[in-house]
């Protein structure tokens, strides 16, 4: 089905282990977006990516890897967790970057 | 990035329309009025935006004050599945080396009563 899709819904995982969360999306669109949304911060950009092999740095980026090989695929990994990395994590990606972001359902990580 | 003001909580009946309020007085002449929703358990949703004029589509209407510095999303007539948690955003429209992010406030909650 087209739209943006995220891998896993929900996860729990240990403090010090490597998780990745998969973003998808059949749209072609140039850019997409990992945020993360906690209770009293709204949602905080992590990473982004202008096109593939392009990436850059948002406003919470420490503790996170991203990797754009293909066009269509956007996952972010955390390379050790801890458990303020315990949030819901969203994806979203738009064709140019003044167009409307399309998001997926979200993850939902709880780190242990 | 410009502020947005919006109430905490709004509640409205099924059927009836509603507006919801949004301030911000310090736009400036490049930035857009976007407005996302985030129903429960899911990922938030592109509902509309606009830069002067008032505008519409399927989902909503944006009523954008002559000077800018408020607006209002009008849902014609709500439905239960209308109840979530709207956010006004201001996007510049002259990117430049900007990455586009949206910046999300804490929104207003939408209860709609049967």
């Amino acid at each position: 089905d087209a739209g943006i899709t995220q891998s896993p819904r929900y996860k729990i995982t240990e403090t010090g282990r490597q998780v990745t969360l998969m973003c998808h999306q059949t749209w072609s669109h140039s850019y997409m977006f990992w945020y993360r949304q906690d209770l009293g911060h709204g949602l905080r950009l992590i990473y982004y990516s202008a096109a593939a092999d392009i990436t850059d740095k948002g406003e919470v980026p420490d503790g996170y890897v991203v990797s754009r090989s293909k066009t269509e695929n956007f996952p972010l990994t955390l390379e050790s967790a801890t458990r303020s990395q315990t949030s819901v994590y969203f994806c979203a990606s738009s064709h140019r970057v003044d167009q409307p972001q399309h998001f997926g359902d979200g993850t939902r990580l709880s780190i242990l | 990035d410009a502020k947005t003001t919006q109430p905490n909580s709004m509640e409205s009946n099924e059927e009836e329309p509603v507006h919801l309020p949004c301030n911000h007085s310090t736009i400036s002449g490049t930035d857009y009025i976007h407005w996302y929703r985030q129903l429960p358990s899911q990922g938030p949703e592109y509902v509309i935006h606009g830069l002067t004029s008032n505008v519409n589509n399927r989902m909503a209407s944006l009523a954008i004050a002559e000077d800018r510095k408020s607006s209002t999303l009008i849902l014609h007539r709500a439905t239960l599945r209308d109840a979530a948690v709207y956010y006004c955003i201001l996007r510049d429209s002259d990117y430049g080396g900007s990455q586009g992010n949206l910046i999300f406030g804490k929104g207003t909650k939408l209860s709609v009563k049967p």
